[in-house]
């Protein structure tokens, strides 16, 4: 059974560009929730997407956003990137979502802006 | 946003011993507690998780101990071995959901000395 697959896995990306992430769940899942992860904050949740509705939001700007398409692949897009954007992006799948299920996550995006 | 503590930062650990990594929560409507491992370079993997209906589980090497009144929880990697050095995170979610997502510790990397 194929896990997490995230695409691509490295970024570089210039100050005030746009960054598209994709993300393709454990086939039969139809959960899909993306975290950011750096050295400073760790890992923290950006929002949870659950047949093609987002569900749940974390505590980030609106230049961060996602949708999730009908075979619950879902994207993940970063508009006018800041330096501090720099992370990595992980993405995690479960079967029925809701905040206490098992969560399985992909190897992430390194993305870096410079 | 709700918080979940974890200590140590950093532990290193002789072949053969037991390794403990604690977290304290303080939401008490979180009721899913997993903990994940991380090697570098790859997405955190989940190990075993507990719901606070019990006050242990175990699974192979690794056992959480759960105290809801205290309200913290463990992780005991018994016989510890060097395949066991990664960076390993506590979590917290509830059934609610909303805009935490799960809650992660701040990582503790753990070192097996052999």
């Amino acid at each position: 059974k194929a896990g997490v697959t995230q695409t691509p896995r490295y970024l570089i990306k210039t100050r005030g560009q746009q960054v598209t992430l994709s993300c393709s769940p454990i086939s039969g899942h139809r959960s899909v929730s993306w975290y950011q992860q750096t050295p400073g904050q760790g890992l923290q949740f950006l929002f949870e997407y659950f047949s093609e509705t987002q569900r749940n939001k974390g505590n980030f700007p609106g230049r961060f956003s996602g949708r999730q398409f009908s075979n619950s692949r879902s994207e993940m897009n970063v508009s006018t990137l800041e330096l501090g954007d720099s992370a990595l992006y992980l993405c995690a799948s479960s079967l029925m979502g809701g905040m206490n299920t098992e969560a399985f996550f992909g190897q992430g995006t390194r993305l870096t802006v410079v | 946003q709700q918080q979940v503590k974890q200590s140590p930062q950093s532990l290193i650990v002789q072949k053969g011993g037991i390794s403990i990594i604690n977290c304290a929560y303080e939401n008490t409507a979180f009721d899913y507690f997993p903990w994940y491992q991380q090697f570098p370079g790859k997405g955190p993997a989940l190990l075993i998780a507990i719901r606070p209906d019990v006050s242990e589980k175990k699974e192979g090497r690794f056992t959480i101990s759960f105290n809801k009144s205290a309200k913290q929880f463990s992780l005991h990697i018994m016989d510890s071995q060097p395949g066991d050095s990664a960076t390993y995170f506590c979590a917290a979610s509830w059934s609610g959901g909303g805009a935490d997502g799960l809650t992660f510790g701040k990582g503790t990397h753990l070192i097996i000395q052999p």
